[in-house]
């Protein structure tokens, strides 16, 4: 069964340094999300992308994150400096079409030191 | 604001009881509902979705119920078993350009033998 994977698993950066997330969707899905939970807390939307632009994004996406889909495959999240709050889990989702399922990936947990 | 709110926070039961959880939501437009199980450091897993016309749903053990005039769903679980234990999230799929999904906290539900 096809699923959404994600690398790396676990993310260890020390503040003001970049990371990047990187996400393999599900083949012949057409949209893209990333989620993050930070720990204890509820699941937060920070953006959508569909025909290789931002469809939405939440106030917490600013101008620290980037998203890109650089090849057909992959679909990665870039923090230019990280912050000790951007510590959390990152989910990354897709679907195949509107008001399908979206299904998510096992999650890059980023820890900022 | 788009609201999920979910109680009880937590719940602990004995295996092979029942347990139901509860979900309201204010979420505009609305899309669809699902109920998403996810273990610990884990993404979620979906279990469930209605749509604004459909008031149950069952997938195995999980029963969904949806009553879309006054914001509410609840989750049934019959006869727990010891995997059963985890988050169980409440979430609500807004109709819009991204379809983004807005979390609950969640339940999280511990079955002991």
């Amino acid at each position: 069964e096809p699923e959404v994977t994600q690398t790396p698993s676990h993310q260890v950066t020390q503040m003001g340094q970049e990371v990047i997330l990187r996400c393999v969707p599900i083949s012949n899905h057409l949209y893209f999300y990333w989620y993050r939970q930070i720990l204890g807390q509820k699941v937060e939307f920070l953006v959508s992308f569909y025909n290789n632009e931002i469809s939405e994004k939440s106030e917490i996406f600013d101008d620290q994150f980037s998203v890109e889909r650089p090849d057909g495959s992959n679909f990665t999240l870039k923090i230019r400096s990280t912050k000790l709050e951007d510590s959390a889990m990152y989910f990354c989702a897709s679907k195949g079409y509107e008001g399908s399922e979206q299904y998510f990936g096992p999650g890059t947990r980023l820890t900022v030191t | 604001k788009n609201q999920v709110e979910q109680s009880p926070q937590s719940l602990i039961i004995l295996e092979g009881k029942n347990c139901t959880l509860q979900c309201n939501y204010t979420v505009s437009p609305f899309s669809n509902l699902r109920w998403y199980k996810q273990d610990t450091g884990r993404g979620p897993v979906s279990l469930t979705i209605m749509t604004f016309s459909e008031n149950t749903k069952s997938n195995g053990r999980y029963t969904a119920t949806l009553d879309a005039d006054t914001k509410q769903s609840s989750l049934h679980i019959t006869a727990s078993q010891l995997s059963d234990s985890a988050s169980y999230i409440c979430v609500v799929s807004v109709m819009d350009s991204s379809y983004k999904l807005i979390f609950g906290s969640g339940t999280r539900l511990l079955v002991r033998p």
